[in-house]
C-alpha cells in the first residue's frame, strides 16, 4: 500500500487532456514539494515536474503540475500516442523522514 | 555526459549475498545524495534508502532498515546496495537515482538492475 494514492489508470483520446491526481496528507504533499516521473515499460523513470510545477529543461509545456492542500495533479495536454506510460508522483514525508511515492498511473491513449 | 550507470542483471539463490553498484559520471559525486529505489514486478516505486557520498551518512525507509546496506565510495564515484541473505521476495528491479535536493526531486536515474532470486 503506497503512502500516496494514484488511480491505477486514466485514458483519453489523442489531442485531449488528461489529469492524474495524487492524494496524500499534511505530513507529505501538504507541506513538501511534489515531483512527477514518467516511466516507459522496461526503462528507468524520468523527471517530468519538480517543486510542484517546475519543468526540467527539455520537458514540453504540454506537461504541467499543480497542488492544492494535500493533493497534487499532473496535467498532460495534446495527448499523443507517445505519452502512453506509467506516471508516478513522489514527495518527502516529514513524519516518516523519508521519500514516498504513489502507486503509479498508467496513461492509455484511446 | 551526466549519468548513473548500474551493474548488470543478477540471478541468485535464496540465502546468497549480493552487492550491486551505481557509478556516477559527469558531475561532482559528493554534491548530491544518491537513493536506491525498488520496483517489484508490476508495482510502483519504493524508496529503500539514501546515502550522502560526501560523508557516507545513510537514511533507510523503515521497511528496509536492517534488510539491506547502502554505502558509497567517493574515491571511485560509486554507490552500492547490498544484501546479506537474499529472499525470493527480493526479486525486483533496483534503480539508483540522484537527489536534486533533499526535499525536491530525483533528477537523474540509473538504467536499473534486475535481481532475480530463485531456487
Amino acid at each position: 500500500q503506497s503512502v500516496l494514492t494514484q488511480p491505477p489508470s486514466v485514458s483519453a483520446a489523442p489531442g485531449q487532456k488528461v489529469n492524474i491526481p495524487c492524494s496524500g496528507s499534511s505530513s507529505n504533499i501538504g507541506n513538501n514539494y511534489v515531483s512527477w516521473y514518467r516511466q516507459f515499460p522496461g526503462t528507468a523513470p524520468k523527471l517530468l515536474i519538480y517543486d510542484d510545477k517546475k519543468r526540467p529543461s527539455g520537458i514540453p509545456d504540454r506537461f504541467s503540475g499543480s497542488k492544492s492542500g494535500t493533493s497534487a495533479t499532473l496535467g498532460i495536454t495534446g495527448l499523443q500516442a507517445g505519452d502512453e506510460a506509467d506516471y508516478h508522483c513522489g514527495t518527502w514525508d516529514s513524519s516518516l523522514s523519508i521519500w514516498v511515492f504513489g502507486g503509479g498511473t498508467k496513461v492509455t491513449v484511446l | 555526459e551526466v549519468q548513473l550507470v548500474q551493474s548488470g542483471a543478477e540471478v541468485k539463490k535464496p540465502g546468497e549475498s549480493l552487492k550491486i553498484s551505481c557509478g556516477a559520471s559527469g558531475y561532482t559525486f559528493t554534491t548530491y545524495w544518491v537513493a536506491w529505489v525498488r520496483q517489484m514486478p508490476g508495482k510502483g516505486l519504493e524508496l529503500m534508502g539514501l546515502v550522502n557520498p560526501d560523508d557516507s551518512e545513510t537514511r533507510y525507509s523503515p521497511s528496509f532498515q536492517g534488510q539491506v546496506t547502502i554505502s558509497a565510495e567517493r574515491s571511485i564515484n560509486t554507490a552500492y546496495l547490498q544484501w546479506g541473505r537474499l529472499k525470493a521476495s527480493d526479486t525486483a528491479i533496483y534503480f539508483c537515482a540522484r537527489l536534486r535536493a533533499v526535499r525536491s526531486s530525483f533528477d537523474l536515474w540509473g538504467q536499473g538492475t534486475l535481481v532475480t532470486v530463485a531456487s
